[in-house]
This record gives C-alpha cells, sequence and structure tokens, in this order.
C-alpha cells in the first residue's frame, strides 16, 4: 500500500535550516509529485512547494521563495524539504503529500505523510 | 488571511445534515477550478474526501459529498456520527498566485 514516513521532530535554533525527509513506499516517485505543507499550532494548512514526477521542476510558494528548497531521490525513493533562516514563526508541522493530477484542478493531495514537528528555539 | 473562507465551526445532532461552505474568488473556484476536501482528525494528518469537487475515494461513506456554484463550493455530511467530529479543509488552485490554496477550515462537531 501507498505510504509516505517522514523523519522525526526537529529542534532548531533561530537563523538555522532544517532538512525533513519523506520515503514512500508502494508507488513510483516517478509517477507522481510531491507536495509540502505546512500547519503552525492551531492555524490552518499551508502550501510551500511541490516537485515534479517527472522533470524534477520545483515550484514554491512566494511567501516561502528562497528560503525553500525541495529535492528528492529516485533511487532512495526519498523526498526532501529543506528551509533556511529559521524564525520561531516557523514552528510547525511539516507535511509531504503525493500529488495527483487533475485536471482543471492542478494536484489534489491523496496520500500525507505523518507529519514532522520542527521547534525554532534559542 | 485565507484565500478561501471558511466558516470557523459547525454543530449538528446525530444524523442532522452539515453543510461547509468555502468562499473563494474569481482567481480561483470563480476560474472553474475543481475543488478538493480533506479531513483532519486531533494530532493526524489529514485524509483526502473529496476529490475534483464531487469525487469520492474508495473508503470515503457516502454520507460526504460536494458540490461547487459561483466563486463558492461546498462540503455536505448526512447521517452526521461521532467520529466525523475533525477539522475539514477545502483546496483549490489560484491563478493569481500560481500556488495551491488551502481554506480557513471548519471544525465540526456532534452534540
Amino acid at each position: 500500500q501507498v505510504q509516505l514516513v517522514q523523519s522525526g521532530a526537529e529542534v532548531k535554533k533561530p537563523g538555522a535550516s532544517v532538512k525533513v525527509s519523506c520515503k514512500s513506499s508502494g508507488y513510483s516517485l516517478t509517477n507522481y509529485a510531491i507536495h509540502w505543507v505546512r500547519q503552525a499550532p492551531g492555524q490552518r494548512l499551508e502550501w510551500m512547494g511541490w516537485i515534479d514526477e517527472g522533470t524534477d521542476k520545483t515550484r514554491y510558494s512566494q511567501k516561502f521563495q528562497g528560503r525553500v528548497t525541495i529535492t528528492r531521490d529516485t533511487s532512495a525513493s526519498t523526498s526532501y524539504m529543506e528551509l533556511s533562516s529559521l524564525r520561531s514563526e516557523d514552528r510547525a508541522v511539516y507535511y509531504c503529500a503525493r500529488g495527483n493530477y487533475f485536471d482543471s484542478a492542478g494536484y489534489y493531495f491523496d496520500y500525507w505523510g505523518q507529519g514532522t514537528l520542527v521547534t525554532v528555539s534559542s | 488571511q485565507s484565500v478561501l473562507t471558511q466558516p470557523p465551526s459547525v454543530s449538528g445532532a446525530p444524523g442532522q445534515r452539515v453543510t461547509i461552505s468555502c468562499t473563494g474568488s474569481s482567481s480561483n473556484i470563480g476560474a472553474g477550478y475543481d475543488v478538493h476536501w480533506y479531513q483532519q482528525l486531533p494530532g493526524t494528518a489529514p485524509k483526502l474526501l473529496i476529490y475534483g469537487t464531487t469525487n469520492r475515494p474508495s473508503g470515503v461513506p457516502d454520507r460526504f459529498s460536494g458540490s461547487k456554484s459561483g466563486t463558492s463550493a461546498s462540503l455536505a455530511i448526512t447521517g452526521l456520527q461521532p467520529v466525523d467530529e475533525a477539522d475539514y479543509y477545502c483546496q483549490s488552485h489560484d491563478s493569481s498566485l500560481v500556488n495551491y490554496v488551502f481554506g480557513s477550515g471548519t471544525k465540526v462537531t456532534v452534540l
């Protein structure tokens, strides 16, 4: 069955970077995009960006442009999201999600990782 | 502020029907983009509930249904059950932001 398993919780200092991994199983990473979504405590879901399934092309939310980098290693079936210049407001649960393309709507997210809590504290 | 606006909460007694609205604009729902819905139980990852405005993935009960009109979409839950207590989010594509956007979220309470 399809599964996305993320790396464990992280605690980082302000200004540092964090890299979260997302290992996919039960399907080929080259057939589906991977999107990253975050959720601050008590807040709504917030889309961060995605990596294309066939070309490795990436696109990021304007909010995170310049701070976020999404990559993947198809041989390891693993995707990564790195966020730099961390600040306290970046404390959130970060999710990876498999993107399924739907005509007239772009992607929807049919499978999600379990989430990774990133805490930013001095 | 959210590009897609939902009511903060809705409630209903077991067996009742509740609806959750998702109001957008001419650059997302009003532009013809479909809407997807997710259910998030406390402390867990979101789960896909409806895709392409009206389609249910395998395993999602037919008590859940979606619709769209103009710049808004709706999720209906009929025969409300205690297990339906969760947060619900709509999602679509926004052409002005060239982004995927989520609604502000709605907490459903079963009385």
